[in-house]
């Protein structure tokens, strides 16, 4: 099975927080989270491995993630605006993007 | 800082004619460069490699360090690469999109 991701689509109000999920492929180590809108197309958020965030990208506090030691991620976004409204990617490889990454299918997030 | 430009956001040819989609990289280091491809309604996934130098489904691209370019090529365009393409650059673990083309191959 590849990547999977949940919720595939949720609506939430500004203001309020959200948990995303993402199952990587077994025996995969490493997870990356995007963001994905029309406007700014394909955005690194961050970067897991072994539990720990090795990589982050230019997003505000408001964006965190964590690893579970089975290598499962979850990404939190609080205090939602507008804006945050997007795709929501994962991303999983063996050890780190040297290896072949794949994507699931995504989460999509509306802000109302 | 990494940067990856594709200059075109829509591409349109005919079946049978050549393809180009162009990237063009910014990065300081040695580059490790990526083209993915997203069907419709399918998942993002990998369409090659630099580092492989390989043909996939007819595609070649070729890094070009003195142009800063990765450009994307095949020959003779089918009606099922019509899809999203995007070329990507990896640096400092860290996995930099660009925009993204639009291909439309028209029968």
């Amino acid at each position: 099975t590849g990547v999977t991701q949940s919720p595939t689509h949720l609506i939430k109000t500004r203001g309020q927080q959200v948990t995303l999920s993402c199952s990587p492929i077994s025996g995969h180590r490493s997870v990356s989270w995007y963001q994905q809108t029309p406007g700014q197309g394909l955005q690194f958020l961050f970067e897991y491995f072994s539990e720990t965030q090795r990589n982050k990208g230019n997003f505000p506090g408001r964006f965190s993630g964590r690893q579970f030691s089975n290598s499962r991620s979850e990404m939190n976004v609080s205090t939602l605006e507008l804006g945050d409204s997007a795709l929501y990617l994962c991303a999983s490889s063996l050890v780190d993007s040297e290896n072949t990454i794949y994507f699931g299918e995504g989460s999509w997030l509306t802000v109302v | 800082a990494q940067r990856v430009t594709q200059p075109e956001k829509l591409l349109s040819v005919f079946k049978g004619a050549p393809v180009e989609l162009k990237c063009n990289y910014s990065y300081s280091g040695s580059p490790e460069l990526f083209w993915y491809v997203q069907y419709s309604r399918q998942r993002l996934q990998l369409l090659l490699r630099h580092i492989s130098r390989e043909s996939i489904k007819g595609f070649t691209a070729d890094l070009n360090k003195g142009e800063t370019s990765f450009h994307l090529k095949k020959p003779f365009a089918q009606e099922e690469d019509s899809a999203m393409y995007y070329c990507a650059l990896e640096g400092a673990q860290k996995l930099v999109f660009g925009q993204g083309t639009r291909l439309t191959i028209n029968p």
